[in-house]
């Protein structure tokens, strides 16, 4: 299994651009998770998804979106860019809503410029 | 307002000795709690689970205590090397309506010197 795949690893957007950032997993997990991680703070929950066709607002939803019509893949995109976006993100993957742990991916570093 | 307190100021231990790392919540009331480890540039790695009656977990040299009067979870390292430097993150699993959600500390850097 390659568990949580993101895609791009880095990536430089000027102010105004938009972007996709992709997300799979292999593991036939129902649920998966969008964070971002700012510099000596915790992970916030952008968006989230109980299985495919169903997405739901997380802690700072603001500024993105979220589509999940299968269920190994959750892309996030971002429309019109800002300096507030720059970030390192996580897409995460659980087997059930509770009890079970979430798998990570290797995370996306964004800079907005 | 709800708050997750990991000790902000990183950890330095020396080779050897236990590693205690505090984790300290308001307001939340977790059916379980979980610690995860992160190093730099990567995603974080799950390490254990803990259920709201349970007060203590262990595997292999790592051990998590939860107490929900206290509201407090404490995770050691025993006999701490040089490769558990990193940093650690509790996370609360809450339950919605809409699915369990973690939600996540801020970390604590651990440092384990020769």
């Amino acid at each position: 299994n390659a568990g949580v795949t993101q895609t791009p690893k880095f990536r430089i957007l000027k102010i105004g651009q938009s972007m996709t950032l992709q997300c799979a997993q292999d593991m036939n997990h129902n649920y998966m998770y969008w964070y971002r991680q700012d510099p000596g703070m915790g992970l916030k929950l952008i968006y989230y998804s109980v299985g495919a066709g169903i997405t739901d607002k997380g802690e700072v939803p603001n500024g993105y979106n979220v589509s999940r019509s299968t269920t190994e893949d959750f892309p996030l995109r971002l429309e019109l860019a800002a300096p507030s976006q720059t970030s390192v993100y996580f897409c995460a993957s659980r087997y059930d809503r509770e009890y079970f742990e979430q798998y990570f991916g290797p995370g996306t570093r964004l800079t907005v410029t | 307002s709800q708050k997750i307190e990991q000790n902000s100021e990183a950890l330095n231990i020396q080779e050897g000795k236990t590693a205690t790392l505090t984790c300290n919540y308001t307001n939340y009331s977790p059916a379980y709690l979980q610690w995860y480890r992160q190093d730099p540039g990567r995603g974080p790695v799950f390490l254990l689970l803990i259920r709201e009656n349970e007060k203590e977990k262990r595997k292999e040299r790592l051990k998590v205590t939860f107490d929900t009067t206290l509201k407090q979870s404490l995770f050691h390292i025993t006999a701490s090397q040089p490769a558990d430097s990193a940093t650690y993150l509790c996370a609360l699993d809450i339950l919605t309506g809409g699915g369990n959600k973690l939600t996540f500390g801020t970390g604590t850097q651990l440092k384990v010197e020769l």
